[in-house]
């Protein structure tokens, strides 16, 4: 069975400062996987995804995440927070039957 | 067109009404989704439909129909609904089911009273 491991369901940064966001999923077999951001009252929208070859992923918004897969990581990053971050972010993981699976999602607030 | 819209965009409705959802998408894609999500949590999925025929069902309750009238179209018809049905309801679509992007649209925002 898969699953998506999101360390912290609130997480707090000062703008500017380093936003890092946690997600670790369990699976027998690499799978796909998702960053998806949720701003309030809206849509989720994709961030980033890691398929195959590159293991570090440059998304939108200057977000990034690293696919380690001895770890079982894939944490997402963005060297400067901006105040227009917060929102509620949610890690996705889809094996090879496509079934998507979420994390449990982590709410950012960035403090001015 | 690189969208899936979703109307309306709120939907307040009493539990003996009968109300839609629909959701609309122009990239071609042949999978399409129901979603339901409530305040804090992941979108759980209800249903998928995949060359606009019903290939999964995940146990939804049957005051939800879904209905997919052609491959842009995906509708989500409401009946005698409870109070714990108010959630947003998210659509979503990909290029086809084995394709594992999935690209959401804005959702609907439901009351039930």
């Amino acid at each position: 069975a898969q699953s998506v491991t999101q360390l912290g369901s609130h997480v707090s940064v000062s703008e500017g400062a380093l936003v890092l966001l946690r997600c670790n999923y369990s699976s027998s077999v690499p799978p796909y996987l998702f960053w998806y951001v949720q701003y309030p009252n809206q849509g989720l929208q994709l961030l980033l995804k890691y398929t195959t070859g590159a293991t570090l992923v440059k998304g939108i918004n200057g977000f990034e995440a690293e696919f380690k897969k001895s770890e079982t990581s894939f944490h997402l990053t963005k060297p400067s927070a901006h105040m227009s971050d917060a929102a509620e972010y949610f890690c996705a993981v889809t094996p090879e039957s496509n079934q998507f699976y979420f994390g449990t999602g982590t709410s950012l607030t960035v403090i001015p | 067109d690189t969208e899936v819209t979703q109307t309306p965009k709120h939907l307040v409705m009493g539990m003996t009404n009968k109300k839609s959802l629909k959701c609309e998408q122009h990239m071609g894609h042949r999978a399409m989704y129901w979603y339901k999500q409530k305040a804090k949590k992941p979108p759980e999925l209800m249903f998928v439909y995949s060359y606009e025929k019903l290939s999964i069902n995940e146990s939804v309750p049957s005051r939800f129909s879904p209905e997919c009238p052609n491959s842009s179209l995906l509708n989500l018809h409401l009946h005698a609904l409870q109070p714990e049905d108010s959630a947003l309801y998210l659509c979503a679509s990909s290029q086809d089911p084995g394709t594992v992007s999935r690209q959401f649209g804005p959702g609907t925002r439901l009351t039930v009273l």
